[in-house]
């Protein structure tokens, strides 16, 4: 299976911050790459995603941040507030086959 | 609300035993995926259904199964549970038919927390 390695595992960032998680890939064959948010309690929901024609994509206080030649992509959130605490997952979907997520990364945001 | 329902939301067994857990996804969504999340491992995907019809296979043991009713609701059967099966299992739900893509959007349901004691 297609191979998403995330970093950090943890992260804890003061109220205002910003918030930066990685994610390297394996595969060339891909669609968009796209992050998950996770509260605890919860189930994953899609929060942002990219495609691979462009470079960044922003939503708000969240960023995407794609460096194709590196095979890596990375999450931005600006302005981190207590309430983004929760784990962050990014995902490649392979073409032709189904999303394979990273190990996550929890955020921890102080107030 | 994802739209997608998943019960039970605790299940509490022993070794050796057996269990289901029951999917329904949201209403117009053709594929069902159940996943495994654990702290060590993450989001693990285990297999995934479309339109009734096994689609993908993960990381799914074989002491393990899914099935897909024709009303398209989804149950994952845990047989001989160990100890380390111990997780909480989310069931997600999309349009796609799993060939990746854009429209692979997944919406997942609480999950079910397993322990096994």
């Amino acid at each position: 299976q297609q191979q998403v390695k995330q970093s950090p595992q943890s992260l804890i960032v003061q109220k205002g911050g910003i918030s930066i998680i990685n994610c390297a890939y394996e595969n060339t064959a891909f669609d968009y790459f796209p992050w998950y948010q996770q509260f605890p309690g919860k189930g994953p929901a899609l929060l942002i995603a990219i495609r691979p024609d462009v470079s960044e994509k922003k939503e708000g206080r969240f960023t995407i941040s794609f460096n194709k030649s590196a095979k890596q992509f990375s999450l931005h959130i600006m302005d981190s507030q207590p309430g983004d605490s929760a784990t962050y997952f990014c995902a490649s979907p392979p073409r032709y086959s189904t999303l394979t997520f990273g190990k996550g990364t929890m955020l921890l945001v102080s107030p | 609300d994802s739209g997608v329902t998943q019960t039970p939301k605790h299940l509490i067994t022993a070794t050796g035993q057996r269990v289901t857990l029951r999917c329904s996804p949201r209403s117009g969504d053709l594929s069902v995926y159940w996943y495994q999340q654990s702290l060590d491992q993450g989001l693990q995907f285990l297999i995934q259904y479309y339109n009734g019809e096994e689609r993908a296979k993960g990381n799914i043991l074989e002491r393990f199964s899914a099935q897909q009713f024709p009303d398209l609701h989804s149950e994952l059967n845990l047989s001989s549970l160990e100890l380390g099966d111990s997780a909480l299992y989310f069931c997600a739900s999309s349009v796609a038919s799993g060939t990746g893509g854009t429209n692979e959007k997944l919406f997942f349901g609480s999950g079910t927390q397993l322990s096994v004691l």
